[in-house]
C-alpha cells in the first residue's frame, strides 16, 4: 500500500507567477483534499475533489484551482502568486465515508 | 473567525505522566472531531476521532473526551513517552451520512507537546 506523495517538496516562485503542485493519492482513495498551512497555524481547507469533481471549497479566491484525474491523483494550481501564498501545502486523501484522511509530507512554497 | 481553538501553544510533560491537550470549538454544526499529530517535515498523522454521539473514545494510550454542552474536547495521553513529542492538531468536521468525516476538516492552531525523559 503506497502512501500519499506530493511533489515537489520545496519550491521558490516570484510574485505574479503561477505554480502547480501535485499529489498522488493513497491506493484505493477516491477523495483528495488540499490544505494551506501558514507558519505557526493549523492547516486551512482549500478544496476537496471527489471522483474528479470539486466537492466543497474553503475561503480561498478563484486563483486557487484544482484538478483530480481518473487515477485520483490531483493538482493544485495557484495563479498570480502573492507573498502571503508562502506556506506549506498539504494534500490529504481518503475513501469517501471513511474518517481517516492520510496526509502527504507537503510542498513548501516560498513566494519572493 | 477561529472556529476551532487550541489555546495552549505548548505543553511540557515528564515521561510517564499524563499529557492533556485541550480544544474548543464554536460551530454547533461540527459533529465529528479528530486529533492529528505532526512531526517536523512530515504531514499530519491521524491519531483518534470521536463522533458527537459519544463522549469518550479510547485507543491504547490515547483517549479523547468530548463535552458537547461546553463545546470542548481533550486528548489524554497516558503514559506520555518522549516519542510523543510533536505538534498536536485538533480538527472538526460535519459528519456524513455514514457517521464519519467528509474530510473537510477545520483545524486548530496546534499545541507543541514536549515529553522530557
Amino acid at each position: 500500500e503506497t502512501g500519499v506523495t506530493q511533489s515537489p517538496t520545496h519550491l521558490i516562485k516570484t510574485r505574479g507567477q503561477q505554480v502547480t503542485l501535485r499529489c498522488s493519492s493513497q491506493s484505493g482513495h477516491n477523495t483528495v483534499s488540499w490544505y494551506q498551512q501558514a507558519l505557526g497555524q493549523g492547516p486551512q481547507f482549500i478544496f476537496q475533489y471527489y471522483r474528479e469533481e470539486e466537492n466543497g471549497r474553503g475561503n480561498f479566491p478563484p486563483r486557487f484551482s484544482g484538478l483530480q484525474f481518473p487515477n485520483y491523483s490531483s493538482e493544485l494550481n495557484v495563479n498570480a502568486l502573492e507573498l502571503d501564498d508562502s506556506a506549506l501545502y498539504l494534500c490529504a486523501s481518503s475513501l469517501a465515508g471513511i474518517d481517516e484522511a492520510f496526509f502527504g509530507q507537503g510542498t513548501r512554497l516560498t513566494v519572493v | 473567525d477561529q472556529q476551532v481553538k487550541q489555546n495552549s501553544p505548548s505543553l511540557s510533560v515528564q515521561e510517564g505522566r499524563i499529557s492533556i491537550l485541550n480544544c474548543d470549538y464554536t460551530n454547533s454544526m461540527f459533529d465529528y472531531f479528530l486529533w492529528y499529530k505532526k512531526y517536523p517535515a512530515e504531514g499530519p498523522t491521524f491519531l483518534i476521532s470521536i463522533s458527537s454521539i459519544k463522549d469518550k473514545n479510547e485507543d491504547g494510550r490515547f483517549t479523547v473526551f468530548l463535552n458537547k454542552s461546553a463545546k470542548h474536547l481533550s486528548l489524554h495521553i497516558v503514559p506520555s513517552q518522549p516519542g510523543d513529542s510533536a505538534v498536536y492538531f485538533c480538527a472538526a468536521s460535519v459528519a456524513n451520512a455514514g457517521g464519519t468525516s467528509y474530510g473537510k476538516l477545520t483545524f486548530g492552531q496546534g499545541t507543541i507537546l514536549t515529553v522530557h525523559p
